[in-house]
């Protein structure tokens, strides 16, 4: 594998239901990132971790729950999500984010559609 | 506050024309990056080049260059005898440095490169 991977690629739940999303860097980067693509909206950044530890939170509802285990890894973990959650989840990788200067690299994304 | 903006929706050309996709950017900061990515409709998105504030050079890779104008505030892509494998969305962005890196997405111009 290279790059960044996401799994699943594609995502059916209902409101009620538990789901994770995952994410995988093969890059040997230090920061990893969520992003949500609805249509006609620009990418809404969720949410930044930066060697393991989280540095934003970009007023994220708490039904999304993230969790990076290690800089290779990133999860999405999802509960009780509204029909307006459909959306393509993508996920990006940077050598790190504390210079401002590095190109972020993405994943395939995870297409998301709730019941 | 950082803002892209990307006014040209979607733009349909027919193969082997030139076609320039217009980035307009505004930002207070001195030092800041500009990119464009590339999104095909499997939905990663994908690095194409990445400039800083301070290099205003214009470049060139095979069919693509892109301008880059300071004094108005301007990064606009060009794609030279195009061709439908470069039916995409393509993406605008700003990073600047904000406790972490800050990138700010423009909406996206979608091309459709008709054969």
């Amino acid at each position: 594998e290279t790059g960044v991977t996401q799994t699943p690629r594609h995502l059916v739940m209902g409101m009620t239901n538990k789901k994770s999303l995952k994410c995988e860097q093969h890059l040997g980067h230090n920061a990893m990132y969520w992003y949500k693509q609805s249509a006609k909206k620009p990418l809404e950044l969720m949410f930044v971790y930066n060697f393991k530890e989280q540095t934003e939170n970009n007023s994220v509802p708490s039904r999304f729950s993230p969790e990076c285990p290690n800089s290779s890894h990133l999860f999405l973990h999802l509960h009780t999500l509204q029909p307006e959650d459909s959306a393509l989840y993508l996920c990006a990788s940077s050598q790190e984010t504390t210079s401002g200067t590095d190109t972020q690299y993405f994943g395939p994304g995870t297409r998301l559609t709730v019941l | 506050a950082q803002k892209v903006t990307q006014a040209q929706t979607e733009i349909s050309v027919v193969e082997k024309e030139d076609v320039t996709l217009d980035c307009v950017y505004e930002t207070r900061d001195t030092t800041y990056y500009l990119f464009w990515y590339k999104q095909p409709p499997s939905g990663e998105l994908v690095f194409l080049i990445r400039r800083n504030s301070f290099d205003e050079q214009n470049e060139i890779s095979g069919r693509y260059s892109w301008n880059f104008q300071k004094s108005t505030s301007s990064f606009n892509f060009t794609i030279t005898a195009s061709q439908v494998v470069d039916s995409a969305v393509y993406f605008c962005a700003l990073s600047v440095y904000g406790g972490y890196q800050k990138v700010t997405f423009g909406t996206g111009t979608k091309l459709q490169v008709i054969p």
